[in-house]
């Protein structure tokens, strides 16, 4: 059964230290690996896809990379309003582009 | 600038007693799901128009309906709300490929209370 699974549930850091959030993904033929941030009470805002191992994308403080069994989305130099959940999803072998999420990781950037 | 409107953005109702949640997308995608999300929990996809094919998630309860007038509109039905129907419901919409996979874009969502 496809499956995507994140650590930790929650992070707390101080303001500019830096860490990677964890992405772990069983899907066959994975036509997508993709991140989204979502604030309390708004929907996931779009920040990247991933599609073959090696691939890596940068947006600002973050970057997320890819293997053939993970994802990693590491945030450099964080600041308080990077705090948000990150949440990672697949797109599998279905061309409906149905998303398999995992449960997400609440980033909380103190001060 | 193209994006998903969802619409209200909370709704409250009675136990029992019908709604029915709107969204709109000038994105022009082929593709909407409608998505229920509880308080720390991922989006549990519902269901989801292909073009005006609709498809249900097998564990999708039958209280839950859904409507494609055209591209630009879907609406979310819920027959006989209950307390446990209380969550954030969100709509996505996505174009995708024979070959590679697209992101889902994603409204604001509707809060949902039940009295």
């Amino acid at each position: 059964e496809d499956q995507v699974t994140q650590s930790p549930e929650a992070l707390r850091l101080q303001e500019g230290e830096s860490s990677s959030l964890n992405c772990s993904y069983t899907v066959s033929g994975l036509r997508g690996l993709f991140w989204y941030r979502q604030d309390p009470g708004k929907g996931p805002e779009f920040l990247f896809t991933l599609y073959s191992a090696g691939e890596e994308k940068e947006k600002e403080r973050l970057k997320a990379t890819l293997t053939k069994k993970e994802s990693f989305l590491h945030i450099t130099a964080p600041k308080p309003e990077d705090s948000a959940t990150y949440l990672c999803a697949a797109d599998g072998s279905s061309n409906t582009g149905k998303l398999i999420f995992g449960q997400g990781t609440t980033l909380q950037v103190k001060p | 600038d193209a994006m998903v409107i969802q619409n209200p953005r909370y709704q409250v109702t009675q136990f029992g007693k019908p709604v029915t949640l709107s969204c709109s997308q000038t994105l022009n995608h082929n593709v909407m799901y409608w998505y229920q999300q509880k308080s720390s929990q991922a989006p549990k996809l519902l269901f989801h128009y292909y073009d005006k094919d609709f498809n249900n998630e097998a564990d999708t309860p039958d209280n839950f309906q859904s409507r494609r007038p055209n591209t630009s509109f879907c609406f979310l039905d819920i027959r006989s709300p209950g307390l446990g129907d209380a969550a954030m419901y969100l709509c996505a919409t996505s174009r995708p490929g024979q070959g590679f996979g697209q992101p889902q874009h994603f409204g604001d969502g509707t809060r949902l209370s039940i009295l």
